[in-house]
């Protein structure tokens, strides 16, 4: 069965940090790989996504994330965080994109 | 150019009582995807409809879900009989393909049950 694992339910960092959230996910394919952001009373916004080719991939927002294969991980990244970045991250796994599993998110904290 | 649009944003409900909850997808989009979010969870995965058609409802509960996505008008997920247990935000999504390319999902119906 598809899951995904989100192992850090807060992260609190400084402004001008680097950031990393972590995502781990178990899928029997070649799996599609997404991120989303979702603000307070909000909707998701996509940040990205990873379906094949380049295993680091951009995405809006100055967002990142690498595909790797071998740890079953798609680590989402940003060099420097603003507090507009303050927000609830979520990964998702699908087969395509029908029926997406989601992470039960991370909770990013932007500290000035 | 509108988002997808779901409304209403809040509903409350007595336990008993029907919920209706709207969604018009993005235009010229044709597939439609409900999640629901329980709270301090992840999204989970409802049904997927085109016109007309359920073309995956696993995730649906089995008794009083239902959800149509009609030739026209908007996407209807239907609640029956609410319990507490229904209380949740329900969100909409839509893509113009088989959502390879990522869904734009609306801002959401939360749905109190008192």
């Amino acid at each position: 069965a598809q899951s995904v694992t989100q192992p850090d339910i807060h992260i609190t960092v400084s402004e001008g940090a680097s950031l990393e959230l972590r995502c781990n996910y178990s899928y029997g394919a070649t799996p599609y790989l997404f991120w989303y952001v979702q603000s307070p009373g909000q909707g998701l916004q996509l940040l990205l996504k990873y379906f094949s080719g380049d295993t680091l991939v951009q995405g809006i927002k100055g967002f990142e994330a690498e595909f790797k294969r071998s740890q079953s991980s798609f680590n989402l990244r940003k060099p420097s965080v603003h507090w507009s970045d303050a927000a609830e991250y979520f990964c998702a796994v699908g087969p395509g994109g029908n029926k997406l599993v989601f992470g039960a998110g991370t909770i990013l904290r932007v500290k000035s | 150019n509108a988002g997808v649009m779901q409304n209403p944003r809040h509903l409350v409900r007595r336990r008993g009582q029907e919920a209706r909850l709207r969604c018009s997808p993005m235009k010229g989009h044709s597939h439609v995807y409900w999640y629901r979010q329980l709270p301090e969870e992840g999204l989970k995965f409802m049904v997927y409809l085109q016109k007309e058609n359920i073309i995956d409802e696993s995730g649906m509960p089995k008794e009083r879900f239902s959800a149509e996505f009609p030739k026209e008008g908007p996407s209807i997920l239907r609640i029956q009989q609410v319990v507490r247990g229904d209380s949740a935000a329900y969100f909409c999504a839509s893509s113009d393909t088989q959502g390879n390319y990522g869904y734009t999902f609306g801002s959401g119906t939360r749905l109190t049950v008192v």
